[in-house]
């Protein structure tokens, strides 16, 4: 959808290269959420971010959001092959937690 | 702790053929409920969410329906199956405002 563009739409990076995932919205958001998802299986919550300049750590993988609230990125450290999949960033833009997603990226990491 | 539960897992069904994929939620009560619906090289498309027994709302106008006959239980049907109907379904629930939302595993549809 034209509301909220990721990108890239896909990614390949070498073993231990770091990478970062972008999630762009036209309208102001209430939250923003940070899924993966392997293929033909369900997602897989990651982080969620409410506050403008917040940012959220989980071992290797750092999400942020802008103070403007409308735009958010995920960074990898050190890639490895298990980070692999699909991620979707999910945008509620009510307040009401019905998200909105975006079309995904999906990440290969080769040995 | 909750949990999800969607079933089937896999579904092949003829054209013009009734549907009905069934998820329901242990461990909580009056969870928020979606049904998403995962295209081929599209993202998550929104179908259907209810905030409690019997309230539904629709995001998208289609040949689909939902219904939520009990508090953890969320149904989705269909009467007559259409090809464009083909497609990953997801069902997910939350516990209010602010949570984020829980997936199940997902039931693949193929139509024929």
């Amino acid at each position: 959808s034209q509301e909220l563009e990721q990108s890239p739409q896909s990614l390949i990076v070498q073993e231990g290269k770091n990478l970062t995932i972008n999630c762009t919205s036209s309208k102001t958001l209430y939250g923003l959420y940070w899924y993966k998802q392997k293929y033909g299986e369900g997602l897989i919550f990651l982080m969620m971010l409410q506050k403008g300049g917040e940012e959220k750590s989980h071992e290797k993988i750092t999400a942020k959001l802008d103070e403007k609230k409308q735009q958010s990125s995920l960074h990898i450290t050190a890639s490895q092959p298990s980070h692999a999949g699909i991620y979707l960033c999910g945008a509620d833009r009510t307040g009401a937690n019905n998200l909105f997603f975006g079309t995904g990226t999906r990440l290969t990491v080769i040995p | 702790s909750q949990t999800i539960h969607q079933w089937p897992a896999t579904l092949v069904q003829p054209v013009g053929s009734p549907l009905s994929l069934e998820c329901t939620v242990e461990g909580t009560s009056n969870p928020n409920l979606y049904w998403y619906r995962q295209a081929a090289g599209r993202g998550l498309q929104l179908l259907f969410y209810s905030v409690g027994i019997g309230q539904i709302s629709s995001e998208v106008p289609q040949n689909l329906s939902a219904s939520r006959p009990q508090d953890r239980q969320f149904i989705l049907s269909s009467k007559k199956l259409l090809l464009s109907d083909s497609g990953f379904y997801l069902c997910a629930w939350h516990q209010g405002a602010g949570q984020p939302q829980h997936f199940g595993d997902g039931t693949r549809l193929s139509i024929l």
